[in-house]
C-alpha cells in the first residue's frame, strides 16, 4: 500500500463519546498534518508534527488531543465533541517540515457528531 | 500573515472550452505557491507548484499557471477541459521559511456542461 491512508473513512458519533482517527502514511515522510474542512470554509491547519515531536498548535480546542507514536502514523483522538466539530479531517505528510516539500494528502475521515 | 483568495466559488464550462480559476494572494514578498484538486469524496492532489524561476509553470492532467508578481496572483489554467476535470480547486500560498504550513483558498468548484 502507498500514500496516505486515513481511517476511517466515516464516523458518526454522539456528543459524549471518545473515538480516535487514525492516518498511517508509506511514504517515509518525516512531517504528518490535521488539517480540518469544513463546509463554507477553508482549510485550517490543526496539528503539525516533525520527527514525531509536535511543531504546531493553531489554538485547536482541548477536545482534539493528536498523538504521533513514530514518524509513519498519526492520530487524532476526540471526546466530547460539538456539531460545529463536524467536519471532513484531513491527514497530510510531507518529506520535512519547514522546507517547499509538497503535501501528500489522504482521502480524509467524515466526521458526524450527533 | 499570507492570505489567499479565489473569487469564483463556483465556475461551470462546457467540455472542451477554455478554464482560467483566480487565485489572488497577499503576503509580503515572493511565497511558494500551490495549486491542489479534491475530488468528491477524495483528499487533495497536488496539480503544480510555484518556487521561483519561470513564471509559467506546468503541471498534471493538462494544467499550467502562471506567476503574476504585479498582480499578486497565480491564475490557473486549462487549453481544454475535460469532463473529469470536475472537482474543487484550491490554491495555497506558503512561506518560504515554512513552505509546507500552507494557506488555503476557500476553493473553487468546476463543473463541467457535456
Amino acid at each position: 500500500e502507498t500514500g496516505v491512508t486515513q481511517t476511517p473513512r466515516h464516523l458518526v458519533m454522539g456528543m459524549t463519546n471518545k473515538k480516535s482517527l487514525k492516518c498511517e502514511q508509506h511514504l517515509g515522510h518525516n512531517a504528518m498534518y490535521w488539517y480540518k474542512q469544513s463546509a463554507k470554509k477553508p482549510l485550517e491547519l490543526m496539528f503539525v508534527y516533525s520527527l514525531e515531536e509536535r511543531v504546531e498548535n493553531n489554538s485547536v480546542p482541548s477536545r482534539f488531543s493528536p498523538e504521533c507514536p513514530n514518524s509513519s502514523h498519526l492520530f487524532l483522538h476526540l471526546h466530547t465533541l460539538q456539531p460545529e466539530d463536524s467536519a471532513l479531517y484531513l491527514c497530510a505528510s510531507s518529506q520535512e517540515f519547514g522546507t517547499r516539500d509538497p503535501l501528500h494528502f489522504g482521502n480524509g475521515t467524515r466526521l458526524t457528531v450527533t | 500573515a499570507q492570505s489567499v483568495t479565489q473569487p469564483d466559488i463556483h465556475i461551470t464550462v462546457s467540455e472542451g472550452a477554455s478554464l482560467e480559476l483566480r487565485c489572488n494572494y497577499s503576503y509580503g514578498a515572493t511565497p511558494y505557491l500551490f495549486w491542489y484538486v479534491q475530488s468528491p469524496g477524495q483528499g487533495l492532489q497536488l496539480l503544480l507548484k510555484y518556487f521561483s524561476g519561470d513564471t509559467l509553470v506546468q503541471g498534471i492532467k493538462g494544467f499550467e499557471a502562471e506567476f503574476k508578481r504585479s498582480q499578486s496572483s497565480f491564475n490557473l489554467r486549462k487549453p481544454s477541459v475535460h469532463w473529469s476535470d470536475a472537482a474543487e480547486y484550491f490554491c495555497a500560498v506558503g512561506a518560504p521559511n515554512a513552505g509546507n504550513m500552507l494557506t488555503f483558498g476557500g476553493g473553487t468548484r468546476l463543473m463541467v456542461k457535456p
